[in-house]
């Protein structure tokens, strides 16, 4: 059973260059999560999807960045005229079920953006 | 609004010793409370969970008993190994948001030497 996968685990950008990660749940899984690991920062919260729906994007910053779980495929996170403070560890994580009080998120091994 | 706190790290330890990760949480209503720990180059998983006060959880040799008087879920661990070296991030989940993501604490970096 394949967990979340991710792609690419890496990926170098140039400034003003457009950057999209990818995410495909765990099979059975309907809710994503993105998440950014920035260095001495932590691990925070972005944005929260169901299939074609956005729940809560209120970690998302409010311009160049957009994310999307269509119906089919994984879901995309994109960064538009990334700039060097876009480099960073982007998560994604899965559940089968709202994350509400049950909780467990399964997380791939992340996407590492390097803005040049 | 909700938040984690954990103790800085880096936290250094010798093989066997006894660890303590301390994790401190605000938040309305009553969380749910998580352990999740990073090895280098790979994602979280989840180490334990409470749903409740005074539940404990427990899992590969560590413990974290949810403490609603001191809003405290701190990780204990009796005998560290090498192999736990890792990042461990404390979280929380808020009951009366179903749908709402983890909120995670910035993580605490526990390195074990032998």
């Amino acid at each position: 059973n394949a967990g979340v996968m991710q792609n690419p685990r890496h990926l170098v950008r140039r400034r003003g260059q457009e950057a999209r990660l990818r995410c495909s749940p765990m099979k059975g899984h309907s809710h994503v999560y993105w998440y950014r690991q920035l260095p001495e920062e932590g691990l925070k919260f972005m944005v929260y999807l169901q299939k074609e729906n956005i729940i809560d994007e209120s970690g998302m910053p409010k311009e160049r960045f957009s994310a999307e779980f269509p119906k089919e495929g994984p879901s995309i996170l994109r960064i538009q005229q990334v700039v060097r403070g876009d480099s960073a560890a982007y998560f994604c994580a899965s559940s089968p079920r709202a994350g509400g009080r049950h909780g467990e998120l399964f997380f791939g091994e992340g996407s590492r953006l390097t803005v040049l | 609004g909700d938040s984690v706190t954990q103790m800085e790290g880096p936290v250094t330890l010798s093989e066997e010793a006894f660890l303590t990760i301390n994790c401190t949480y605000t938040a309305t209503g009553y969380p749910s409370l998580f352990w999740y720990v990073q090895y280098p180059g790979e994602g979280l998983q989840l180490l334990l969970k409470a749903t409740k006060a005074d539940d404990k959880g427990s899992n590969k040799g560590f413990e974290a008993t949810y403490r609603k008087e001191t809003t405290s879920f701190h990780l204990e661990k009796g005998s560290v190994q090498v192999s736990d070296s890792a990042v461990y991030f404390c979280a929380l989940s808020a009951t009366n948001q179903a749908g709402t993501a983890l909120i995670f604490g910035k993580g605490t970096t526990l390195s074990v030497s032998s």
